[in-house]
């Protein structure tokens, strides 16, 4: 778990928020993951990266964006949050093989 | 398209009992098989993976997983369980491509 950071861990937000959940690694890995679990439910792919500048979405739809500027840094964006987006949202890295602890995030 | 299934929701055992959590794919090409553990408000923690090779694979913790490509299956054991072994667990898939798909998951309760 130490590979993958995410922050915050635990956020609680109102309706119509922007927010960003933060993801980040040392280990250089190329391919990074965002995984959408609600709890103890099984994951859903919602963006990957290849790389730098290299984004794409994954099999669950999902409002949010994210970006891939730094190989070291993959955030994950909501521009308006709502309830429905409560979840857990958890990154991983090079084959899926390292998992960040997660972001629980919670819309009221 | 690759697909994982674990028919088990849930899965009782003693403590000291072997134990098993069954897992099932559907993958064209040579499957990448993995498997996680979840302990509550954490994320997955990796325990092994099958490429190619040997077909019991041995992981963390003392878990080993059997990768069987006639019953296209990926079970997940250990010879003795622990109470310390209860969490829910994922069974994973990837066909060589970049997306890994992911079971329902099996929540083991090791009874002391």
């Amino acid at each position: 778990e130490a590979d993958i950071y995410q922050t915050p861990r635990y956020l609680v937000i109102g309706t119509g928020k922007k927010i960003t959940l933060e993801c980040s690694q040392t280990m250089g890995h190329d391919k990074m993951y965002w995984y959408q679990q609600d709890p103890g439910m099984e994951l859903h792919l919602i963006h990957y990266s290849y790389g730098v500048n290299s984004t794409e979405k994954g099999d669950l739809s999902s409002e949010s964006t994210v970006s891939r500027i730094r190989t070291e840094h993959f955030p994950l964006t909501l521009e308006s949050a709502r309830p429905s987006h409560t979840s857990q949202y958890l990154c991983a890295g090079e084959d899926t093989q390292y998992f960040g602890p997660g972001t629980r995030l919670t819309v009221l | 398209a690759q697909s994982v299934a674990q028919p088990e929701d849930q899965v009782n055992v003693a403590e000291g009992n072997p134990l098993t959590v069954k897992c099932t794919y559907s993958v064209s090409g040579n499957p990448y098989l993995f498997w996680y553990v979840q302990y509550p408000n954490r994320g997955l923690q990796f325990l092994l993976k099958y490429i190619t090779g040997d077909n019991l694979v041995k992981g963390s913790y003392g878990f080993e997983a059997e990768f069987n490509k006639s019953q296209t299956s990926f079970h997940l054991k250990k010879p003795s369980a622990l109470v310390s072994d209860s969490a829910l667990y994922f069974c994973a898939v990837k066909d060589g491509g970049f997306k890994t798909i992911f079971g329902a998951g099996t929540r083991l309760f090791v009874k002391a």
